[in-house]
């Protein structure tokens, strides 16, 4: 199993500023994701983390709003840029190990922007 | 796109009803896992299928992966108050990247 540090575990921020997310886990992961949770709702993708090179991002996600950083195998940032009302939403991060089939996740980061 | 419909959306039942949840897509997966996630919490793993037609159980849940590897089936027995939850199935393809495809949730209610 691994554990996963998620900061911060909330904020409220002023629209037009910039959040950056951090996690951490505790053992060395080749695979680790970032996702976007509305209250209530199901998990989207937002882009995949690569240890040493840039992020594989989903449709609909791009590097100069979503800028995610991976420099070793247990730490990565996600930062929300610009923000707007509309990324109001919870943040996760996840890692899996490739053809372990199991995924574990950070409690997540609530974001209000007003 | 790859898509992940779950039915029903909402379920509301008494305490010691059996439900069934659906997890269905046009696409093949790899393998396909079900969460649960509580309020405040990340998701939490309950299983992985990988092959077609596995049928996993888990004290009172049982979990199908369909023959094609498209479509799963949780199953919940004499369901108590504490199963209440948002519950995700995601499917994984390792078809150009490797990452998981949610389905859309199912939140579930169990009534005392």
């Amino acid at each position: 199993s691994a554990v996963i540090s998620q900061k911060p575990s909330r904020d409220i921020c002023q629209r037009g500023t910039s959040l950056t997310i951090q996690c951490q886990v505790d053992s060395q992961v080749t695979m680790m994701f970032w996702y976007r949770q509305q209250p209530g709702q199901s998990l989207t993708l937002i882009a995949t983390a690569n240890q040493g090179s840039e992020a594989t991002y989903e449709s609909g996600f791009v590097i100069d709003k979503f800028p995610i950083s991976r420099p070793n195998l247990t730490f990565s940032t996600l930062t929300v840029s610009n923000m707007s009302p509309e990324d109001s939403s919870i943040y996760l991060c996840s890692v899996a190990g490739q053809g372990q089939n199991i995924q574990y996740f950070g409690a997540g980061t609530r974001l209000s922007v007003l | 796109t790859q898509l992940l419909e779950q039915s029903p959306q909402f379920l509301s039942i008494q305490e010691g009803e059996n439900l069934t949840v659906y997890c269905n897509s046009s696409s093949v997966f790899s393998s396909l896992q079900w969460y649960r996630q509580e309020p405040g919490e990340g998701p939490v793993l309950l299983v992985t299928v990988v092959t077609g037609g596995e049928v996993k159980k888990l004290k009172r849940l049982t979990f199908q992966f369909g023959d094609a590897r498209k479509d799963s089936s949780l199953h919940i027995t004499a369901a108590q108050p504490g199963d209440t939850g948002l519950y995700l199935c995601a499917g994984l393809t390792t078809s150009g990247t490797y990452k998981y495809i949610f389905g859309t949730g199912t939140r579930l209610k169990v009534l005392a």
